[in-house]
């Protein structure tokens, strides 16, 4: 059974820094694009970021660019979201999601990024 | 960058009737590259139709995608009391590579 686990979400403070991480399981990790998507409360779902299988291919939404850094460890079987310079409307709930011939088949359970001072 | 937009934003129906969800992109795409996704609350989306038409493992058939070129649909041919929850398309392209609609709200009438 394909399992994503998010951790690392928590409250920091405008200008901080967080890094989420992504537990994968039950399926060959390296071999799949990997992506984080992000909802605010009460809206929407938005694409924050992906990265290929190796890693060696990185994208980011503009509204992160400069300030998140996606990256994975195959040998871990995690993905990683580095967050700097956060942002109010930064807030979110960040899922990570598997890449499967354009669509995300299977979601982690999201956890919540919460930016105020 | 493609557009997709999603009508109604709210749908009331009652369960036994029928759903149907419209999602509009702002230039031709290409249909395998059209899914379908819904979210309860509090939980995480899960994926419903992929390539416009074909459902996801577990999804019943009572859920089919249709459309091509700029108009998409998903339809609920009879609904169950727990199909009420929000719907997303997304498209999978370029820049950026992926995409969402706004989401409609399915709710009880």
């Amino acid at each position: 059974e394909v399992q994503l686990v998010e951790s690392g979400g928590g409250l920091v403070q405008p200008g901080g820094s967080l890094r989420l991480s992504c537990a994968a399981s039950g399926f060959t990790f390296s071999t799949y694009w990997m992506n984080w998507v992000r909802q605010a409360p009460g809206k929407g779902l938005v694409w924050v970021s992906r990265i290929n299988g190796d890693g060696s291919s990185t994208t980011y939404a503009d509204s992160v660019k400069g300030r998140f850094t996606i990256s994975r460890d195959n040998t871990k079987n995690s993905l990683y979201l580095q967050m700097n310079s956060l942002r109010v409307d930064d807030t979110a709930v960040y899922y990570c999601a598997r890449d499967f011939y354009n669509r995300l088949d299977s979601w982690g359970q999201g956890t919540l990024v919460a930016v105020s001072s | 960058e493609i557009v997709l937009t999603q009508s109604p934003g709210t749908l009331s129906l009652s369960p036994g009737e029928r759903a149907t969800l419209s999602c509009r992109a702002s230039q031709s795409v290409s249909s395998s590259h059209l899914a379908w996704y819904q979210q309860k609350p509090g939980q995480a989306p899960r994926l419903l139709i992929y390539g416009a038409s074909n459902r996801a493992t577990g999804i019943p058939d009572r859920f089919s995608g249709s459309g091509s070129g700029t108009d998409f649909t998903l339809t609920i041919s009879r609904l169950e009391p727990e199909d009420f929850a929000v719907y997303y398309c997304q498209h999978y392209g370029d820049s950026p590579p992926i995409n969402f609609g706004q989401g409609t709200r399915l709710e009880i009438k």
